[in-house]
């Protein structure tokens, strides 16, 4: 296995600009997650994809976030109008199907609004 | 997801045995206890998982009180590079019937092993 991969490892945008996020789960992992950590706190689930369906979303993930997984292989998770409170580092893990449930996380990309 | 609780930071010698306790006192009869690590810039990092056994793997062992309210992480002899924030973590396993997709992350106990 390559890992999970993000991209970019750090973005820096201004206050009420679009940012968008990619990550590359493990070849032939169908689950994909998104986190959000804050400084100081541990990781918070955001939502969550079985292939490209969006199955469970968090009350965290308002309406100016949105995660796709279009074709069940990468994921994206857009922010639009970030505000100074979205700085985070934004987490993607994925797991296999069966036989465990172990989730693999990937580096993270952390996320500065000005 | 039962609540836990961990001292916030611990530090131990290199080469000696790192004992992360957990407490878990409202754990459930179909929640297991899983520990993930965080080393400073990278993701979670899966270590273990137990339900009432103990468990050992090429990481770490995994100490679970017969009554199950408490768990006890042992790293057999640490090293510099085993410094991270140590998460314990309660849930009904993803593949079960009922089980739970996420993880519920508390803030941790930062370990740091001393040279």
């Amino acid at each position: 296995d390559t890992g999970v991969s993000q991209d970019p490892r750090h973005k820096i945008t201004k206050r009420g600009q679009n940012v968008t996020f990619r990550c590359d789960p493990i070849s032939e992992h169908n689950r994909l997650y998104w986190y959000r950590q804050t400084l100081g706190q541990g990781p918070e689930f955001l939502t969550y994809f079985q292939n490209e369906a969006q199955l469970e979303k968090s009350r965290l993930l308002s309406d100016r976030f949105s995660a796709e997984r279009p074709k069940g292989s990468f994921s994206t998770l857009e922010i639009q109008r970030t505000e100074q409170g979205d700085s985070a580092m934004y987490l993607c893990a994925s797991r296999r199907e069966r036989g465990t449930d172990t989730q693999y996380f990937g580096p993270g990309t952390r996320l500065t609004v000005l | 997801d039962a609540k836990t609780t961990q001292p916030p930071s611990m530090d131990c010698a290199e080469g000696r045995a790192a004992n992360l306790p957990c407490n878990h006192s409202t754990i459930s009869g179909n929640e297991y206890v899983y520990w993930y690590r965080q080393i400073h810039s990278q993701g979670p990092q899966y270590i273990i998982h137990g339900l009432k056994n103990n468990e050992t793997n090429e990481m770490a062992s995994l100490i679970i009180t017969e009554d199950r309210k408490s768990s006890t992480l042992i790293l057999p002899h640490a090293t510099l590079r085993d410094t991270a924030v140590y998460y314990c973590i309660v849930r009904v396993p993803s593949i079960s019937n009922f089980g739970n997709e996420k993880l519920t992350f508390g803030t941790g106990t930062r370990l740091t092993i001393i040279p």
